[in-house]
């Protein structure tokens, strides 16, 4: 079975600029998460979709936000892209029913703003 | 105040040592406990689940204390293999959101 891939793995990008990252869930997941993991501060949770909904969002601006397609794979855009953003953002997938159980990550996207 | 607190190490053992983590939280009301583990620059994997009873997986014991609103890991006879960070995680009563410790880093030295 093919885990939770995210595409690219490495981007660079520079201040000001927009960020498409990607994510493919496990066959048969519905629910997508996001999460930041910035130097020093840890996994920090940015958005969940279920079912083509967000359904719940973390404390970061609205230049972050994303979408889920009808396939259940997502996209993570970052706007106006700030050299604190540069982190490693990491996607996984689970089964709602599963709940916090259920979780599988991909192998993340890193993201350098310069 | 952060949500979820460990120490952050890192915590230099030989092998075959016991080596013990703790974490604090500061939701009451949360509802699930984990333990994860992530290697240098990879993914996070789940490790166990954390119980008030306590759960055993072969050198690994964890521990709930909702009084105190504390969770321990202890890892018996440690292996070279265990060096990595071990992130404390909560999640609340609504929602199947992680809410992740800054992490205990351990080198396990020969």
């Amino acid at each position: 079975e093919a885990g939770v891939t995210q595409s690219p793995t490495h981007l660079i990008k520079t201040r000001g600029q927009q960020a498409t990252l990607r994510c493919s869930p496990i066959s048969g997941h519905t629910s997508v998460y996001w999460y930041q993991q910035a130097l020093g501060l840890g996994l920090q949770f940015l958005l969940w979709y279920d079912e083509g909904e967000e359904r719940n969002r973390g404390n970061f601006p609205p230049r972050f936000s994303g979408r889920q397609f009808p396939n259940y794979s997502s996209e993570l855009n970052v706007n106006a892209l700030e050299l604190e953003d540069s982190a490693l953002y990491l996607c996984a997938s689970s089964l709602p029913s599963a709940g916090p159980w259920g979780y599988t990550f991909g192998s993340g996207t890193r993201l350098t703003v310069v | 105040r952060k949500e979820v607190e460990q120490d952050p190490g890192p915590f230099n053992v030989p092998e075959g040592a016991t080596v013990a983590f703790n974490c604090t939280y500061s939701n009451s009301a949360s509802q699930s406990f984990f333990w994860y583990r992530q290697d240098c620059r990879k993914e996070p994997k789940l490790l166990m689940s954390v119980y008030s009873s306590g759960n055993e997986d072969g050198r690994f014991t964890a521990q709930l204390n909702r009084a105190s609103q504390y969770i321990s890991l202890l890892i018996r006879d440690s292996k070279l293999s265990d060096s990595a960070t071990y992130l404390c995680v909560v999640v609340p009563r609504a929602g199947n959101m992680l809410t992740f410790g800054g992490g205990t880093r351990l080198m396990v030295k020969p």
